[in-house]
């Protein structure tokens, strides 16, 4: 069974610091491999994907992600954190084409000023 | 990508009520996929709605429970019946695109 895990329950961050959010997924095939944000009250907004080709993925708000198949991790990265950026993130993996998610529990990240 | 408008974005309700929610897409799309985040607590996928047939339900759900019902290609609604404290969530409608998937804005439930 495919499965992602997020260590962290909540990274805490200066502002203007690098970041990460680490994320580790155990799928059978090639994974297709996603983050997503949630701000409060709001619903999942999408930040990246990685399906295939270049190892180091960027997407939305300046956020990265970095695919690493034999640590089988897709770490969701940013040079220079933003208060802004403070919002629960979560990691997914798609079940082979049926289109269904399988989440992580979830990173709430705090970026202080 | 695409726009997903889901409505209630929030209410309270009586235990043993039913609330039926609505999620309307501005494309046409084969799936769309009900998700529960429970307090403090990932997404879990409820089901996969299908114009044009009966949903498909995950492990630990029913259609007893949680019906479904997907009259067209844009629209579908969720119901969450006879309410416990315990359903309490918030729901999430979605859509994938060629890849990645879009969400509603959710539904914040709140039973007492």
């Amino acid at each position: 069974a495919q499965s992602v895990a997020q260590p962290e329950d909540q990274v805490n961050v200066a502002e203007g610091n690098p970041l990460t959010v680490k994320c580790t997924y155990s799928v059978s095939g090639n994974p297709y491999l996603f983050w997503y944000v949630q701000y409060p009250n709001r619903g999942l907004q999408f930040l990246l994907k990685y399906i295939t080709g270049d190892n180091l993925v960027k997407g939305s708000y300046g956020f990265e992600a970095e695919f690493n198949k034999s640590q089988t991790s897709f770490h969701l990265k940013k040079p220079s954190a933003l208060v802004s950026d403070s919002a629960l993130y979560f990691c997914a993996v798609r079940e082979g084409n049926t289109g269904k998610l399988i989440f992580g529990q979830g990173t709430t990240l705090q970026v202080k000023p | 990508s695409a726009v997903i408008s889901q409505k209630p974005s929030r209410d309270i309700c009586q235990r043993g009520t039913s609330l039926t929610i609505q999620c309307q897409v501005d494309s046409q799309v084969t799936m769309m996929f009900w998700y529960r985040q429970q307090p403090g607590q990932s997404l879990t996928l409820i089901a996969t709605a299908n114009q044009g047939s009966e949903a498909t339900y995950e492990s630990g759900f029913v259609i007893d429970k949680f019906p479904i019902s997907r009259p067209n290609l844009t629209f579908s609604t969720l119901t969450v019946s006879n309410m416990s404290p315990e359903d309490s969530s918030i729901y999430l409608c979605s859509v994938v695109g060629r890849t990645e998937a879009f969400f509603g804005q959710g539904t914040r439930l709140t039973v007492v």
